[in-house]
């Protein structure tokens, strides 16, 4: 069954580069299926979208996020990867991965259909000198 | 884009139903059939438990149910039982994004 793992480091230096990485087993992130998405929760508090990519590199951002998020995928690693730059005490949360499922139509692709499934287990990152 | 709006916490006894809404725009849930709900145990990553309004995934009980009307979708649970105590989540797709609501905590009495 599809697994997927998040890495990197659990504590940021404010102003420096948060990087985490999403491992995939159990399953292709080069499927046509399917998006790849990051997911943050501050503690104590709600989830909020951060981005998503397909395969083939197509990428959709928060707009709130953008201009600090770059979302990469290498598929020869089976892996896609979160930066957040300029980072803040306000980006201290759990960070997810999740696959991100499509509708495959005659047309093309429709995101939106399907949701989050499944969900990496989490991890923390803390923003703190 | 602004959060999804549910209530902050529901409760409810042993065998009871329950509702909880999520109440958004006509720019997100009201204009997608798009809508999702999650259920997160503490410490734990959230479970996929409705998606396109009122769609179960394989494996999740069908004491859960999803529905919408206009800007607002709810999520319902029937028979409730003491494991359904959990945060739930709303989110909606919008725009080629997606919002989620703020969570509501469940209580089973």
């Amino acid at each position: 069954q599809l697994q997927l793992q998040e890495s990197g480091p659990g504590l940021v230096k404010p102003s420096e580069t948060l990087s985490l990485t999403c491992t995939v087993s159990g399953g292709s992130i080069s499927s046509s299926s399917y998006y790849w998405g990051w997911i943050r929760q501050p503690p104590g508090k709600g989830l909020e979208w951060i981005g998503s990519i397909y395969y083939s590199g197509s990428t959709y951002y928060n707009p709130s996020l953008k201009s600090r998020v770059t979302i990469s995928v290498d598929t020869s690693k089976n892996q896609f990867s979160l930066k957040l730059s300029s980072v803040t005490a306000a980006d201290t949360a759990v960070y997810y991965c999740a696959r991100e499922a499509l509708m495959i139509t005659f047309g093309g692709v429709i995101r939106g259909a399907g949701g989050f499934d499944p969900w990496g287990q989490g991890t923390l990152v803390t923003v703190s000198s | 884009q602004s959060a999804l709006t549910q209530p902050a916490s529901v409760s409810g006894s042993p065998g009871q139903s329950i509702t909880i809404s999520c109440t958004g725009t006509s720019s997100d849930v009201g204009g997608y059939n798009y809508v999702s709900w999650y259920q997160q145990h503490p410490g734990k990553a959230p479970k996929l438990m409705i998606y396109d309004v009122s769609n179960r995934p394989s494996g999740v009980s069908n004491r859960f149910s999803g529905s919408k009307s206009g800007n607002t979708a709810s999520l319902t649970i029937s028979g409730l039982q003491a494991e359904d105590e959990a945060d739930y989540y709303c989110s909606s797709y919008t725009s080629s994004n997606w919002v989620f609501g703020g969570g509501t905590k469940l209580t089973v009495l």
